[in-house]
């Protein structure tokens, strides 16, 4: 159980275009998802938690803007990446915390973004 | 902010010994998670510690939850080849507020 699945893997982009990642919870509900993004050989970095039916709360620094959220369903979350540049290249994890243990996050398998 | 410190940064062992890492915390949490990271995947949950005091095994692995519910522990005992990786630990203060803190991850090499 708790098993969380991220589309596409990876993904190369051009600089300029805009580049959706979806997270889903395969086998419970998750009224709380939350976005990380973690650079090569570093810890993760919150960058936002996602509440299903309400807006997103993002961290400090981290554009809303250009990181949209949408948390349309109990197990679906969506990130777009918007007008993408390079320094937006890195690896983007998801994680999903079911209703009844929101303490305990399972993660996705991350998507690796390149902007080229 | 909450800080967690993780040690040791990276652990050269050979096959078959123990491994012990640690955390600890600036302040309290009500939850301590360690995972698992490999090369390009997400990081996977290995045991998940709710109870101050509490003792947890998982296979080869135990963790603990510190009494001051400052500090955990991960200990692998007779480790393999694939327990090479990186071990994140991570805390949560709960009340409502279910963010995760991470510690700098250890990264675990095992010498065959």
């Amino acid at each position: 159980g708790a098993v969380v699945s991220q589309h596409p893997s990876w993904v190369i982009c051009k600089s300029g275009t805009s580049v959706k990642i979806e997270c889903r919870s395969l086998d419970f509900q998750a009224t709380t998802m939350f976005w990380y993004r973690q650079f090569p050989k570093q810890s993760l970095m919150l960058m936002a938690t996602s509440n299903e039916g309400s807006k997103a709360t993002y961290e400090q620094g981290v554009e809303k803007d250009k990181f949209l959220i949408n948390h349309a369903s109990l197990t679906l979350s969506t990130l777009t990446v918007t007008s993408a540049h390079p320094e937006d290249s890195s690896f983007y994890i998801c994680s999903s915390a079911p209703g009844h243990q929101q303490e305990t996050q399972y993660f996705g398998p991350g998507t690796r973004l390149l902007v080229l | 902010g909450q800080q967690l410190n993780q040690s040791p940064q990276s652990m050269f062992i050979q096959e078959g010994e123990d491994v012990s890492m640690n955390c600890t915390s600036s302040s309290i949490f009500n939850t301590w998670l360690w995972y698992k990271q490999e090369p390009g995947e997400g990081p996977v949950l290995l045991i998940a510690l709710y109870k101050a005091g509490e003792l947890t095994s998982n296979g080869r692995l135990t963790a603990q939850f510190g009494i001051t519910r400052k500090d955990s522990f991960l200990n692998i005992s007779a480790s393999i080849p694939s327990d090479v990786g990186i071990y994140f630990c991570a805390g949560s203060a709960g009340a409502g507020s279910y963010q995760l803190t991470f510690g700098k991850g250890t990264k675990l090499s095992v010498i065959p």
